[in-house]
């Protein structure tokens, strides 16, 4: 699987969108884009994917870059319950394992 | 959605004993199922994959005599350190994936295991 990069930190004020960067320019045509989240002491939960086109649901908006080798998770309002460590995993779909990088620390502050 | 129920979500075992944690899907079938570890302010780390009627496969450098892994049934996968000792305490978490689930992998709760 291809491997992600992401800043390992960054605070975000609560009630303004958080954008969550992650670069993964070795990724193959088959590859999804997975975001997870983990809670302090918690089992990670998911949040999004996508192969190339945008997507979006309840808790947030993922934008992928037209060539694949990026990708943005959006939060669009973040609360101080999104305080996390945020994922972003490269992997094919059907059962193939999900390696976990260093993930962003996320800190929406007051 | 899917969910995984891990259990306990806390053991505190003494050293040189065998301690058992269960993985299952609560509302779907799963054959295949994960396992990973996670220290102190590291990441998760996979420490095998668990396939339902047949052995796990293991991740290079996890000793697979001392975390046994059984996945007897769709529902069911259960991870069980033995003779545990001081350096296996960590925060263990499985996850599965429904076969048509939209919603990616889902993660168990994770057990705190703590050999003293």
């Amino acid at each position: 699987d291809a491997k992600t990069t992401q800043p390992p930190s960054m605070d975000c004020a609560e009630g303004r969108a958080a954008n969550l960067p992650c670069n993964h320019s070795t990724i193959s045509g088959n590859e999804y884009v997975y975001w997870y989240r983990q809670i302090h002491s918690q089992g990670p939960q998911y949040i999004i994917h996508g192969l190339k086109n945008n997507e979006t649901n309840e808790m947030a908006s993922l934008i992928i870059t037209e060539d694949r080798k990026s990708s943005t998770l959006i939060l669009p309002h973040a609360t101080l319950r999104d305080t996390a460590v945020y994922y972003c995993i490269v992997s094919r779909a059907a059962g193939n394992k999900l390696t976990f990088g260093g993930g962003t620390r996320v800190l929406v502050k007051p | 959605g899917a969910v995984v129920s891990q259990h306990p979500s806390r053991v505190i075992c003494k050293s040189g004993t065998s301690v058992k944690i269960e993985c299952r899907s609560l509302d779907f079938q799963a054959t295949t199922m994960f396992w990973y570890r996670q220290f102190p302010k590291q990441s998760l780390m996979l420490m095998a994959t668990s396939n339902e009627g047949s052995k796990a496969t293991y991740e290079q450098g996890v000793e697979k005599d001392k975390f046994l892994i059984n996945h007897a049934s769709l529902t069911l996968s259960t991870l069980t350190v033995t003779s545990a000792h001081p350096e296996d305490s960590s925060f263990y978490i499985c996850s599965a994936r429904a076969a048509a689930s939209a919603y990616g992998y889902t993660f168990g709760s994770g057990t705190r295991l703590t050999v003293v």
